[in-house]
């Protein structure tokens, strides 16, 4: 079964516009990442948020972590079209042994970000 | 470094056809995985090893074996190819299994008619 709950499943903005992903999880987790992919391309890593952590930046993206909510969320700011990608979050599970690599993902959102 | 390395591309097999999807990886990464994405369905996790000689199965896994000889080479066999096997198919790696981030290939689109 799925981990991740992705909302909105769509989204779409104009360039230097802010675009906000929320994803939501189960279950305790060790960290929590999120992904990008480009239109039949493999998946890129983006950024990982531990779950002691409360917020995280890189470059444009900024991920906040709520585990009492067990909801996290990214946001890009000032958009370009090159942003136009899919994003996925995805857990590792707070489990002892082999279980810490094993990452669950959520169904994604689109991004469409127009010039 | 190549990287995450998976062949082929793309595939077609009849059902009932078996094959084996190649994964290969220059990274030293110890831990390897296999997923199948499909539409409205995101990634799941098929098969994963945390090191040569150890193999365990995903939340996926039937109709599917593994096997991991090396480090670096971690191929996913179909047994009898059926049309729900219809799928993009991802390798990925990470240098341990605490949780590290993942390196993808670029997937093998597979369609079993």
């Amino acid at each position: 079964s799925q981990q991740g709950e992705e909302d909105p499943q769509a989204l779409s903005i104009q360039e230097g516009e802010n675009a906000t992903m929320n994803c939501s999880y189960k279950t305790s987790i060790n960290n929590l990442q999120w992904y990008r992919q480009n239109s039949g391309r493999g998946l890129v890593h983006l950024i990982l948020i531990r779950s002691n952590e409360r917020e995280k930046h890189s470059g444009r993206l900024r991920v906040t972590l709520d585990t009492s909510k067990k909801s996290s969320s990214l946001l890009i700011t000032a958009s370009r079209a090159a942003d136009t990608a899919s994003y996925f979050c995805a857990t590792v599970a707070n489990a002892g042994g082999t279980s810490y690599g094993k990452l669950t993902f959520g169904q994604g959102t689109i991004l469409t970000v127009h010039p | 470094n190549a990287g995450v390395t998976q062949t082929p591309k793309f595939q077609v097999l009849k059902t009932g056809q078996s094959m084996t999807l190649q994964c290969a990886q220059d990274m030293n990464h110890e831990y390897m995985s296999w997923y199948r994405q499909d539409p409205g369905m995101g990634l799941r996790l098929i098969h994963y090893s945390v090191g040569a000689g150890i193999t365990d199965q995903g939340e996926v896994p039937n109709g599917y074996n593994v096997s991991r000889s090396t480090t670096e080479d971690f191929p996913l066999r179909l047994l009898s190819a059926a049309p729900s096997q219809t799928s993009v198919y991802f390798c990925a790696s990470s240098y341990s299994n605490r949780g590290a981030e993942a390196f993808f290939g670029q997937g093998t689109r597979l369609t079993v008619v």
